[in-house]
């Protein structure tokens, strides 16, 4: 059962417009959500996070926003810049057994010159 | 500055044969992972250890073992690979639980065959 799930697969938007990424989780107990941003032949890379106490968090150009009721969570990237293009993951937490994030399955960014 | 280093890179195994993929942290982190990453299927969590000789399971650990007999690495052993086992594998680590930001290695690329 996929308890974090990411249902766009690839997104393309053009330089200098807003990207946004979706991401939603079925499990009530996550209270701590991260993005992560991964290159072709790289690792991911920790991009920006949220606890649930909070419904919006903003690093730059990165935002992202938390809607507990609606168990959905967004990344908007404004403006979209070439070095942009990656694939994205949502990742989740819950505040017991948290040694471990649940990963979404990404989105892949493609950001058109 | 190292951080996450994973070795080997690149490996090509015939179904039945062993082997050690070894990762090596220099940021004196508690809590190390392994994951593996499949198309469509996101970051599976393989195995994990909360501190120098504690090892637990992941969501995906059957035909993996791993060993943490030094707080800086942490090896994950196939002692007969199956081809359902081809896939990237990437090491992590992070100074708390899973809430915090995790520091990814680059990846070993695992095929059998």
């Amino acid at each position: 059962d996929q308890q974090v799930k990411q249902n766009s697969p690839s997104l393309s938007v053009q330089e200098g417009r807003i990207s946004i990424l979706n991401c939603d989780y079925t499990n009530s107990m996550f209270d701590y959500f991260l993005w992560y941003k991964k290159y072709p032949a790289e690792g991911p890379t920790f991009l920006i996070s949220i606890s649930s106490i909070k419904d919006k968090n903003e690093d730059g150009r990165f935002t992202v926003f938390l809607n507990k009721s609606a168990k959905h969570l967004s990344l908007h990237i404004v403006p979209s810049q070439p070095g942009d293009s990656a694939v994205y993951f949502c990742a989740a937490t819950t505040p017991f057994g948290n040694e471990k994030l649940t990963f979404g399955t990404g989105t892949r960014l493609t950001i058109i010159p | 500055n190292a951080g996450v280093t994973q070795t080997p890179k690149f490996r090509v195994l015939k179904t039945g044969q062993s082997m050690t993929l070894l990762c090596a942290q220099d940021m004196n982190h508690e809590y190390m992972y392994w994951y593996r990453q499949d198309p469509g299927m996101g970051l599976r969590l393989i195995h994990y250890s909360v501190g120098e000789g504690t090892t637990a399971k992941g969501e995906v650990p059957d035909g993996y073992n791993v060993s943490r007999l030094k707080k800086q690495n942490f090896l994950l052993g196939l002692e007969s690979a199956a081809p359902s086992q081809t896939s990237v594998y990437f090491c992590a680590s992070s100074y708390l639980a899973g809430n915090t930001e995790a520091f990814f290695g680059q990846g070993t690329r695992l095929t059998v065959v």
